[in-house]
């Protein structure tokens, strides 16, 4: 069946640049998905990108896409404190239930 | 707020008891959505709701019921509680691929 792989953890100093990134085997997605959920909280979307684009960019968030390879990637550019969260890939497309992956822990670090 | 609303907040079960998780949502989807969370396991489907009237089974249905009462509620049954679904269950609702879904924020079940 579909699967989506992240990395479990990402430890970043305050102000750098985070890159969590995520592979996936469907080569039918046609959406793709992070959310982000802090402690004690659902899961919130933060943003998705089509699966006929190569990047998508929302403020402080970049989202790269390489559909050869399957491999999604979110960058949060000046990261915060406030960035400290799980963060979940998820692709939808090749069937109607979106896949998640297990979710990568980002640390920010003074 | 609209959104997905989910009741209780926690719950403590004996191994045995039964109980009913409420999930309701105010957006007028038509996709409903249960999820268990597990540490290291990520989001694992229980059982979803394509449409009023329909359910269907996800990766993990065993030792659950669903029922999707009308548009707005689709509530979870465990008719007789393991301490193997201790877990944080969450509801979630959709109008389709192209919006994602939209979360509640969740249920902490403990079944001792």
């Amino acid at each position: 069946g579909e699967d989506v792989e992240q990395s479990l953890f990402l430890s970043v100093r305050e102000g750098d640049s985070s890159v969590i990134n995520c592979t996936y085997t469907d080569s039918s997605s046609t959406y793709l998905y992070w959310y982000k959920q802090e402690p004690g909280a659902g899961l919130q979307l933060l943003t998705y990108i089509f699966s006929n684009m190569d990047m998508k960019q929302d403020q402080r968030l970049t989202v790269l896409l390489n559909k050869k390879d399957k491999h999604l990637s979110l960058r949060i550019a000046d990261t915060q404190t406030g960035d400290s969260a799980i963060y979940f890939c998820a692709e939808g497309g090749g069937s109607y239930i979106p896949t998640f992956g297990r979710g990568t822990s980002l640390i920010v670090h003074p | 707020n609209a959104g997905v609303t989910q009741t209780p907040k926690f719950q403590v079960l004996k191994t045995g008891q039964s109980m009913t998780l409420q999930c309701a949502q105010d957006m007028n989807h038509n996709s409903m959505y249960w999820y268990r969370q597990d540490p290291g396991m990520g989001l694992r489907l229980i059982y979803y709701s394509a449409s009023e009237g329909t359910t269907d089974k996800g990766e993990v249905p065993n030792g659950y019921n669903v029922s999707r009462l009308n548009k707005r509620e689709f509530s979870l049954r465990l008719e007789s509680a393991a301490p193997s679904q201790t877990s944080v269950y969450f509801c979630a609702s959709s109008e389709g691929l192209r919006y994602g879904y939209t979360f509640g924020s969740g249920t902490r079940l403990t079944v001792v």
